[in-house]
């Protein structure tokens, strides 16, 4: 079955410092969600890419889908206190359901 | 609106019980699902929905059994629990256009003794 895989599983960072989490899947995806889970809450849906190398920006996060629609990525620019989280991908061939990456933990310390 | 509810918040259950998660959803969503979240290992799909009276397996559908006999709720099932059970359990529901991005319910905590 399709697998999804992330990297890194943990990152601290300094506030003010940049991070990054990319996602790996085994098979090409149609399409590629992210979320952003806070610590003891449920997972929020952040976006959507679609497209073969799409990039899709929100404020200080860039978000990247690959040329082969196979691998994604999540730039947070200049960290802060309110990033901390755990941020998922989410992979699907189609729209039925998804297969939900295994996450990085992100903490930021001030 | 209330978005996704999920009831109970927590539960202890002793090995060979059995309970049922109730799940809702207001916004009229097709596709309903469920989810069991453990440490490290993000979330893994156990049962989905497509429709009411519909229902297929995910990725980890052992143990459990589900019904969607109303378009707005989803039922998971535990007939006897067992301590690989204990989990952080979410339902979440999503639209058959748009984005089809998947709104989470606040979860379950169940611990099976």
């Amino acid at each position: 079955g399709q697998q999804v895989m992330q990297i890194p599983q943990y990152q601290h960072v300094q506030e003010g410092e940049d991070f990054t989490t990319y996602c790996n899947s085994s098979t090409t995806l149609s399409n590629i969600q992210w979320y952003k889970q806070r610590p003891g809450g449920h997972p929020v849906f952040l976006i959507q890419l679609v497209k073969s190398g799409e990039v899709k920006k929100q404020k200080r996060l860039t978000f990247q889908f690959g040329e082969a629609k196979k691998n994604s990525s999540l730039h947070i620019t200049a960290t802060q206190t309110t990033d901390v989280g755990t941020y998922f991908c989410a992979g699907s061939g189609g729209y039925q359901k998804v297969t939900f990456g295994t996450g990085t933990k992100l903490q930021v310390i001030p | 609106n209330a978005g996704v509810t999920q009831t109970p918040k927590f539960r202890v259950l002793k090995t060979g019980q059995s309970m049922t998660l109730l799940c809702a959803q207001d916004m009229n969503h097709e596709y309903m699902y469920w989810y069991r979240q453990d440490p490290g290992m993000g979330l893994r799909l156990i049962h989905y929905s497509v429709g009411e009276g519909t229902t297929a397996k995910g990725e980890v559908p052992d143990g459990y059994n589900v019904s969607r006999l109303k378009k707005q709720n989803f039922l998971l099932g535990l007939e006897s629990a067992a301590p690989s059970q204990t989990s952080v359990y979410f339902c979440a529901s999503s639209s058959t256009s748009g984005s089809h991005e998947q709104y989470f319910g606040p979860g379950t905590r169940l611990t099976v003794t």
